[in-house]
Parts: C-alpha cells; sequence; structure tokens
C-alpha cells in the first residue's frame, strides 16, 4: 500500500522563478492539503484540494497556487520565489473531503526548496 | 482560531525511561481531534497517537499514551521506555468542526526530543 509521495526530494531555485512541486496521495484518499515548515517551527496550512477544486486555504499570498487533477494527485505552484518562501513542502493527504475531524492527515516525505 | 502551544524546544531522556511531551491547546470548535506526529530527521510527518475530545479514555498506542485533560486544555503525550530511534521532534496538533465544516490541522512549534544511551 504505497503512501504519500512527494517529488522532487530537494529543489533549489533562485529568486524571482517559479517552482512546481508534486504529490500523490495514499492509496485510497482523494483530499490532498500542502504544507509549509520552515526552519524550526511547526507546519503551516497553505490549502486543501477535493474534487479538483481548492476547498480551504490558509493565510498565504497568491503567488502560491496549486491544482488537483483527475486521479487524485496535486500540485502547488510558487510563484516570483522569495527567499523566506525555502522550506520543507509537505503534502498531507486524507479519505473525503477533510474527512472527519479525527481523522489523522497521512504525510508524505516532502520537498526542501531552497531559493538562493 | 485555534492554537497550540509547545513549551518545551528540548527535551532529554534516559535510554528505557519515560517521558512526557507538554502540549496545551485552545479552540472555540464544540468539537476536535488531537494529534501527535514524529518528525525524523528525514522530515517525514509520522502519525503517533490521536485523542478525541470526547472520548472518555486516555488514547494509548503501544509505548505511546495521551493524558488528556480536558477542562486544563492539554494533551500531553508520554513515551514510556523510551529507546535511541525515539530521537526526533514531537508536534502537537488538533483539528476542529467548525459550523462551516472541518478545519485545517493545526500544529504547534515542537519539542525535539534526545534519548541518550
Amino acid at each position: 500500500d504505497a503512501g504519500v509521495t512527494q517529488s522532487p526530494t530537494h529543489l533549489i531555485k533562485t529568486r524571482g522563478q517559479q517552482v512546481t512541486l508534486r504529490c500523490s496521495p495514499k492509496s485510497g484518499h482523494d483530499t490532498v492539503s500542502w504544507y509549509q515548515q520552515a526552519l524550526g517551527q511547526g507546519p503551516q496550512f497553505i490549502f486543501q484540494y477535493y474534487e479538483e477544486e481548492e476547498r480551504q486555504r490558509g493565510n498565504f499570498p497568491d503567488r502560491f497556487s496549486g491544482h488537483q487533477f483527475p486521479n487524485y494527485s496535486s500540485e502547488l505552484n510558487v510563484n516570483a520565489l522569495l527567499l523566506g518562501d525555502s522550506a520543507l513542502y509537505l503534502c498531507a493527504s486524507s479519505p473525503g473531503p477533510a474527512s472527519s475531524y479525527n481523522s489523522p492527515l497521512h504525510f508524505g516525505n516532502g520537498t526542501r526548496l531552497t531559493v538562493t | 482560531a485555534q492554537k497550540i502551544t509547545q513549551t518545551q524546544p528540548g527535551m532529554f531522556v534516559q535510554e528505557k525511561e519515560a517521558v512526557t511531551l507538554d502540549c496545551t491547546y485552545d479552540t472555540s470548535d464544540p468539537s476536535y481531534g488531537l494529534f501527535w506526529y514524529k518528525q525524523p530527521s528525514s522530515g517525514e510527518m509520522i502519525f503517533l497517537i490521536y485523542q478525541g475530545s470526547y472520548d472518555q479514555q486516555n488514547a494509548t498506542e503501544g509505548r505511546y499514551s495521551l493524558n488528556f485533560q480536558k477542562a486544563r486544555k492539554s494533551a500531553n503525550l508520554v513515551i514510556s521506555a523510551s529507546q535511541l530511534g525515539d530521537s526526533a521532534m514531537y508536534f502537537c496538533a488538533m483539528r476542529g468542526e467548525s459550523g462551516s465544516g472541518n478545519t485545517p490541522l493545526v500544529f504547534g512549534k515542537g519539542t525535539r526530543l534526545s534519548v541518550i544511551a
């Protein structure tokens, strides 16, 4: 049973560039959430996708956008990269639209983005 | 709004001893769930244990148990018989059920646990 997979594992970009991160959810899960984890901090919620639509969004600028495909996989796009966007980006999946509040999220290993 | 507070940036424990990691929370949601995750240096967030706001008994999962005190809004993680492999960051998190649906998972800043041989 494949868990949540993310690609790439590491990425180095230059300020001002654009980046796309990819995520495949755990088998049987159809909801994908993205989190940003800055160094020394807990993960911060970016947004959640279900049925190919953004359902919830955290306090992140429009430079952060996403997409969900019919096979439930998802992409996170960040435009006009800033040095402060350097972080570990975690993808998490769950069954159903946030399923129940008592359902844990299953996370991938993350993509470590470095902006120089 | 929901908030998780973890006041211990770092903890040390001797191998085979028990350790308690503190977590307090704040929410106005009528129903909510509390979670603990482990994050090794590899980066993956590993789900450890869950406690529901209406659960009467404290959750247990192998060597992990959750000391849930609803009136004090605390949900401390207890790890018994610590092992060297327990060295990692530990995050307390919660999500709730508001009138508009389920809220996103909110994390604390984490506690770095180091197990000493």
